[in-house]
C-alpha cells in the first residue's frame, strides 16, 4: 500500500523567515502526492500536486513543493512565511483499490505549522 | 463555482436521533466522498460514490448510511451513534476523470457532530 510520512509534528518559524514541512514517501509505482491545508475548523484546502514533470511544483497562496525521487520526499516550501499561514498540513499519496482500481487518498498525520510575528 | 458546501455546519444530537448531513456541489464532478477526522488527525475515508454509486465502503458500521440522489448531492444519515462517533465531517468531491489522471479532491468545510 502506498504511505506518506510526516516526521513533524509542528513547525515553528518565524514570520519572513522560509519555512519547510517535510513529507517522505513509500509508493510501488510512480507517486502522485498532495498538499493540503487545513486552517482551523474548516475543511482541507487543496495547495498542490505533483504527477510528473517537472520536480519543482508551484501551487497556491505562494507555496511550492521540491519533489526528489532518491531521498523519496515531497517538502513543501514557502520563501517567506506569513502568520497567516499558520495551519495543519496534510501530505497525501494516491492508492489505488485492489480490487475496483479506484483511486484514494492516503494522508500523513499532519504538521501543525506555527507562524510567529 | 469551485464551491463544496455542507450543511448544516454544526450538530449536536443524542444516542437515539437520527439525524442527516448533506453535501453539494456543482462542479460537474462525478465522484464525491465521505470523510472523518477527528480533532489533530488526517481524515480518515468512510464512503466514495462514483456516477452516484456506491464504489467504496470502508468497513463503516451500519449507524452510518450514505445516500447520493443525484451527482450533486450526497447525503449521510445518522441513526444510533455513539460519542466515539463525534467529529468533523468532511465532504469532498473530484472530476472522475477515467483516463489514468489523478483526481484532484476537493473540501466542503465539514459538519461539526457532537453526539451526547
Amino acid at each position: 500500500a502506498q504511505s506518506v510520512a510526516q516526521p513533524e509534528d509542528q513547525v515553528n518559524v518565524a514570520e519572513g523567515n522560509p519555512l519547510t514541512v517535510k513529507c517522505t514517501y513509500s509508493v510501488s509505482g510512480n507517486p502522485y502526492l498532495f498538499w493540503y491545508v487545513q486552517y482551523p475548523n474548516r475543511g482541507l484546502q487543496f495547495l498542490l500536486k505533483y504527477i510528473t514533470g517537472d520536480n519543482l511544483v508551484k501551487g497556491s497562496y505562494g507555496f511550492e513543493a521540491e519533489f526528489n525521487k532518491s531521498q523519496t520526499s515531497f517538502h513543501l516550501k514557502k520563501p517567506s512565511a506569513l502568520v497567516s499561514d499558520s495551519a495543519l498540513y496534510f501530505c497525501a499519496v494516491r492508492d489505488k483499490e485492489v480490487n475496483t482500481g479506484f483511486q484514494k487518498l492516503v494522508f500523513g498525520t499532519g504538521t501543525r505549522l506555527l507562524v510567529s510575528p | 463555482d469551485t464551491e463544496v458546501t455542507q450543511t448544516p455546519k454544526h450538530l449536536v444530537m443524542g444516542m437515539t436521533n437520527k439525524k442527516s448531513l448533506k453535501c453539494e456541489q456543482h462542479m460537474g464532478h462525478r465522484a464525491m466522498y465521505w470523510y472523518k477526522q477527528k480533532a489533530k488527525k488526517p481524515p480518515e475515508l468512510m464512503f466514495v460514490y462514483s456516477y452516484e454509486k456506491l464504489s467504496i465502503n470502508e468497513s463503516v458500521p451500519s449507524r452510518f448510511s450514505p445516500e447520493c440522489p443525484n451527482s450533486s448531492l450526497l447525503n449521510l444519515h445518522l441513526h444510533a451513534l455513539q460519542p466515539e462517533d463525534s467529529a468533523l465531517y468532511l465532504c469532498a468531491s473530484s472530476p472522475y476523470r477515467t483516463s489514468g489522471v489523478t483526481d484532484t479532491q476537493y473540501f466542503g468545510p465539514g459538519t461539526r457532530l457532537t453526539v451526547l
